[in-house]
């Protein structure tokens, strides 16, 4: 089975730029999770969604972080302007929650975002 | 403001020794507890999982669960050098998502 699928890998780009990022999760699982990690804060939950819609987004550090999803297999986290403190690794993961969310959650691969 | 404390390290072990990871939980209603691996570079994989007091065993790892003393660790043993990695243990409690320590680092020196 495929695992949680991110796009880009890595991307580098200047400040002030957007930057979308994306994920897509284990089909079936209906909790989506994006988190950035630093050396400094370690594993951060920014947002949550439950069957596409958000729950909790009181982990987003400010109005220049937005994050959707459209349907169940696709979610974009996208950053408008970009500055330097955004640079991290930004994982996207996903579990079945079964009404509980107890379910352990599955991570993508991240993407490294640098911005210069 | 449910937290999850572990200690930074490095924990360095040699080789063949068992490596013991510890974590503390705030939230005493917390129900569903997990380790996962993160070799540099790399994302999170999950290499246990446990629900109730004991202990849980999966070949070279043993999780162990406390929920009267808010611990819960884990145990490797014949440790390797393929084991050195940082140890994130993550918690929750039902309707809320995982809570996540900043991890223990591991290194067995061979």
């Amino acid at each position: 089975d495929a695992g949680v699928i991110q796009s880009p890998r890595h991307e580098v780009t200047e400040m002030g730029q957007e930057v979308t990022l994306r994920c897509k999760p284990i089909s079936g699982h209906d909790y989506l999770f994006w988190y950035r990690q630093t050396m400094m804060r370690g594993l951060e939950l920014l947002i949550y969604f439950n069957n596409n819609v958000p729950i909790d987004d009181s982990g987003m550090p400010e109005d220049r972080f937005s994050a959707k999803m459209p349907n169940a297999s696709f979610s974009t986290l996208k950053i408008q302007p970009s500055e330097p403190r955004d640079s991290a690794v930004y994982f996207c993961a996903s579990s079945l929650g079964g009404g509980r969310g107890n379910q352990p959650q599955h991570f993508g691969d991240g993407t490294r975002l640098s911005i210069l | 403001q449910k937290e999850v404390e572990q200690n930074s390290g490095p924990l360095s072990v040699p080789e063949g020794a068992i490596a013991s990871l510890n974590c503390t939980y705030s939230d005493r209603g917390s129900q569903s507890f997990f380790w996962y691996r993160q070799y540099s570079g790399k994302s999170p994989e999950l290499i246990m999982s446990i629900y109730s007091n004991g202990d849980k065993e999966d070949g070279r790892f043993t999780a162990q669960l406390n929920k009267a003393s808010q611990y819960v660790s884990l145990l490797i043993r014949d440790s390797q050098p393929s084991d050195s990695a940082t140890y994130l243990c993550a918690v929750n409690g039902g309707n809320t998502p995982l809570v996540f320590g900043k991890g223990t680092r591991l290194s067995v020196i061979a």
